[in-house]
């Protein structure tokens, strides 16, 4: 089975812009969960789909939303860009529920923001 | 947030020593995951502990759970330059979020 796949796996942007990311997730699972790396704050959860339905939701502001097409793949979307938001964002899949087992993690989308 | 605590932040070995790295959270928990990231890619699930298990092993791993003491711990044994990597654990809350620890960087020296 091939594994999780991010694109692009590095962008720069400028403040100001808005940004789109995409993951496809492995064969078969429907949960897909997306989060924040930085050096200071670790790994933080923006939120997870399944079915195409937002079922859990991070502490991040209205930029950063998502959704979740028919074929699981995952889109995540951040508007007006902050030099924060550098980060690597790195999505997950797993079958069902994605705090019950395993989750299967993409190479990640490295974003700078200039 | 976050509700697991890994220690020590950073540990640094021989190769051939064991490394030891503990995780501790504040809720009751599901289950416990331990995952690896080596530098700035993806991470790798290694091991998943359920509540009322308190041991597990694969290959070198070897993890443990104490719900009493709200922790848990991972063992490698015979440790590998290929082990150099960063080591999370991460906990599943109430919606059955997992909230993730900040990691301890475990380096390897030949």
């Amino acid at each position: 089975k091939a594994g999780v796949t991010q694109t692009p796996r590095y962008l720069i942007k400028t403040r100001g812009q808005q940004v789109t990311l995409s993951c496809s997730p492995i064969s078969g699972h429907r949960s897909v969960s997306w989060y924040q790396q930085t050096p200071g704050q670790g790994l933080q959860f923006l939120f997870e789909y399944f079915s195409e339905t937002q079922r859990n939701k991070g502490n991040f502001p209205g930029r950063f939303s998502g959704r979740q097409f028919s074929n699981s793949r995952s889109e995540m979307n951040v508007s007006t860009l902050e030099l924060g938001d550098s980060a690597l964002y790195l999505c997950a899949s797993s079958l069902m529920t994605s705090g019950t087992e395993t989750q299967y993690f993409g190479p990640g989308t490295r974003l700078l923001v200039l | 947030s976050q509700q697991g605590e890994e220690d020590p932040q950073a540990l640094s070995i021989q190769e051939g020593e064991n490394a030891t790295m503990n995780c501790s959270y504040k809720t009751s928990i599901n289950n416990l995951q331990w995952y690896r990231q080596n530098s700035g890619r993806g991470l790798v699930h290694l091991i998943l502990i359920r509540s009322n298990e308190r041991e597990k092993h694969s290959g070198r791993l070897r993890v443990t759970l104490d719900t009493s003491k709200k922790s848990s711990s991972l063992l490698i044994t015979a440790s590998r330059a290929a082990d150099t990597a960063s080591y999370f654990c991460a906990t599943v809350d109430s919606n059955y979020q997992l909230i993730w620890g900040a990691g301890t960087k475990l380096i390897i020296k030949p």
